[in-house]
């Protein structure tokens, strides 16, 4: 079964606009991760946010956040002013914390971003 | 602050040739792993180190096999490449422990022709 979900293939953004890219997952583990990394056409892997499980607030980094519901299984990536170079791949991943075995990520689809002028 | 480090960043080889991938984690990390794109996809786990011993391993065909050395770097060795095996291939680093951030590096890009 797919433990990440992201349905949105592609969005198209104005420049300067807030946007949310949805990411839905699947876990029975009571303790876990969920990550957000953007991957421009350069092809590298670049980190954004992370937000644990157990953590109380949603987690914010910059002109990110992360609306993170858990009860509905969501881990929203929340892009504020978005600028130009926001145009990329976004892939949710989460990371499963079981007890001295793997940590190794498992990621969505991804989706598209396209920020315009 | 450092990152983590892969060589080379690009490689062309034929079918049925080998290939060695290098990682060089972000100093204090003593955790590795590895990761493949495939054209269009998103990053498929493949092998995992933490303090130099296999912690994990994925989908990551027989043909491949992976260390990490006392430094702490990790090589992926890739024997009887294949054409499907044209990839991004990923090394990412962390420390130990359920809250911390794998950090990737820029990726080797494969072409086997």
């Amino acid at each position: 079964a797919q433990k990440i979900t992201q349905t949105q293939p592609g969005m198209f953004v104005q420049e300067k606009e807030a946007v949310t890219l949805d990411c839905t997952y699947d876990t029975s583990d009571p303790s876990y991760g969920l990550f957000w990394y953007k991957q421009p056409s350069s092809g590298e892997m670049i980190f954004l946010i992370y937000q644990g499980s157990y953590d109380q607030q949603n987690a914010t980094e910059g002109r990110y956040s992360l609306n993170f519901q858990k009860a509905r299984k969501s881990a929203n990536l929340v892009i504020s002013a978005s600028q130009l170079g926001d145009s990329a791949m976004y892939f949710c991943a989460m990371r499963e914390g079981r007890q001295g075995g793997s940590e190794k990520l498992v990621f969505g689809k991804g989706m598209k971003l396209t920020v315009n002028p | 602050a450092a990152g983590v480090i892969q060589s080379p960043r690009h490689l062309i080889k034929e079918k049925r040739e080998t290939a060695t991938l290098k990682c060089y984690p972000i100093p204090r990390h003593d955790t590795v792993y590895w990761y493949q794109q495939g054209p269009g996809q998103d990053p498929q786990f493949l092998i995992s180190f933490y303090e130099k011993m296999q912690s994990d391993k994925g989908s990551i065909p027989d043909r491949f096999s992976a260390q990490q050395f006392s430094d702490y770097h990790s090589e992926l060795n890739m024997s009887s490449l294949e054409l499907g095996d044209s990839a991004l291939y990923f090394c990412a680093s962390s420390r130990e422990g359920r809250r911390e951030t794998q950090y990737f590096g820029p990726g080797t890009r494969l072409l086997v022709l």
